[in-house]
């Protein structure tokens, strides 16, 4: 099973900065088969990210998504109000899918 | 509009059981695989079920024999049965479709991303 590991825990910035986001795999992950979700309180989590880079169907383009084998990074280029969330990533590159214990991003 | 109702959770006993149910709107149910994820309070994400289209089923380790998936095309629904629930199966439970499947190196059924969610149900196993 692939274990990820997402950094910083908590992130905190003020709107209009920049946010990196680290995800980090215990081994490979096949076909850069790496997704982000973004999860506000109370609600369920939204796909933003696929296959590494694609962003999902109405996610703007402020959002972005790189790396390759073990390293993956989100960025947000300019935090707007409502970004302040937590982030998941999951990999789908082998069985069982799983997913990183989260980042938040709060409000400096 | 495209959506996913849960309901069924609730307070149950260690060694008890309980089923979710999943109401589907806005696209054609049939033609999606569709799963169960799972949060704990504080916690990340666990898919802990799958059912493909023709039925087929999946399970990780830490449910299988335990909980088992279906679904009802006719009524556009899914469904969860959960047995000898322990402590640790103490979640929200949602809903969610998946962007599709395919065979990893090893044979094993692969989800890929999940596209639609569920609000999500509240299960809580505790004496």
């Amino acid at each position: 099973e692939i274990v990820l590991t997402q950094s910083p825990g908590t992130l905190s910035l003020s709107p209009g900065e920049r946010a990196t986001l680290s995800c980090r795999a215990s081994q490979s992950v096949s076909s850069s088969y790496l997704a982000w979700y973004q999860q506000k309180p109370g609600q369920a989590p939204r796909l933003l990210i696929y296959g590494t880079s694609s962003r999902a169907t109405g996610i703007p383009d402020r959002f972005s998504g790189s790396g390759s084998g073990t390293d993956f990074t989100l960025t947000i280029s300019r935090l707007e109000p409502e970004d302040f969330a937590v982030y998941y990533c999951q990999q789908y590159g082998s069985s069982p899918i799983t997913f990183g214990p989260g980042t938040k991003v709060d409000i400096k | 509009e495209v959506q996913l109702v849960e309901s069924g959770g609730g307070l149950v006993q260690p060694g008890g059981s309980l089923r979710l149910s999943c109401a589907a709107s806005g696209f054609t149910f049939s033609t999606y695989d569709m799963h169960w994820v799972r949060q704990a309070t504080g916690k990340g994400l666990e898919w802990v079920s799958a059912i493909g289209t023709a039925g087929d089923t999946y399970y990780p380790g830490s449910v299988k024999g335990r909980f088992t998936i279906s679904r009802e095309n006719a009524k556009n629904s899914l469904y969860l049965q959960m047995n000898s629930l322990r402590a640790g199966d103490t979640a929200v439970y949602y809903c969610a479709r998946s962007r599709g499947y395919y065979y990893d190196s090893s044979g094993y059924y692969v989800p890929r991303t999940f596209d639609i969610w569920g609000q999500g149900t509240m299960v809580t196993v505790s004496s």
